[in-house]
């Protein structure tokens, strides 16, 4: 079956503006996260969807970030005034909570932002 | 101290040799250990879960869990240099929304 999706592939902004990134999880996939990842760094968690429980934003750097579900479908990744910091490559996780693949991510390609 | 530990490497290994990354994490609840590979300008790629002590093999990867030494590892066997990549630990406390990912060992194999 189809993987997990992510739009745009690269975005380039200029310092100030704002951004949406789009996320299209694999198909009865309840849980969805968000990850940042600075070039040569490791993942950094930034959000996480389970069903229609309350998001965990515990990893969301700023107040310019947030991101929205609706259900256990397409998730948007909002960063408002964006800053030359934030550029980065940002993934796009789904898993499973029941059965032999439990808690397995499957990631998207990406989206890499670049602000300039 | 982090959460997951792994060093960065690079680990430099010949064709055909055994090549072997390890993982330590901190958090003695944690459940589900994950190994994924991360090819240069990609998203990573589930290679293996485990979730019991002990060995778990599909083809040339063996994913080993000591949850008393709090060590999960991989091995790779027949290494070949399509398996050059960096290599991310992932831990997942039961019932609990996050996960911790290593920094990554970058792993290369030369021909």
């Amino acid at each position: 079956g189809a993987g997990v999706s992510q739009s745009p592939s690269n975005k380039v902004t200029e310092k100030g503006k704002d951004v949406e990134l789009r996320c299209d999880p694999i198909s009865g996939h309840t849980a969805l996260y968000w990850y940042r990842q600075r070039l040569g760094q490791g993942l950094e968690f930034l959000i996480y969807f389970q069903g229609n429980s309350a998001p965990d934003k515990s990893g969301l750097p700023s107040d310019r970030f947030s991101a929205e579900r609706t259900g256990e479908s397409v998730s948007t990744l909002t960063i408002q005034r964006t800053q030359q910091e934030d550029s980065a490559v940002y993934l796009c996780a789904s898993s499973s909570t029941s059965g032999f693949s439990y808690n397995e991510q499957f990631f998207g390609p990406g989206t890499r932002l670049t602000v300039l | 101290q982090k959460e997951v530990e792994q060093n960065s490497g690079p680990l430099s290994v010949p064709e055909g040799a055994i090549a072997s990354l390890n993982c330590t994490y901190s958090d003695r609840v944690s459940q589900s250990f994950f190994w994924y590979r991360q090819y240069s300008g990609k998203s990573p790629e589930l290679i293996m879960s485990i979730y019991s002590n002990g060995d778990k093999e599909d083809g040339r990867f063996t994913a080993q869990l000591n949850k008393a030494s709090q060590y999960v590892s991989l091995l790779i066997r027949d290494s070949q240099p399509s398996d050059s990549a960096t290599y991310l630990c992932a831990v997942n406390l039961y019932n609990f929304n996050k996960f911790y990912f290593g920094s990554g060992t970058k792993l290369n194999v030369k021909p």
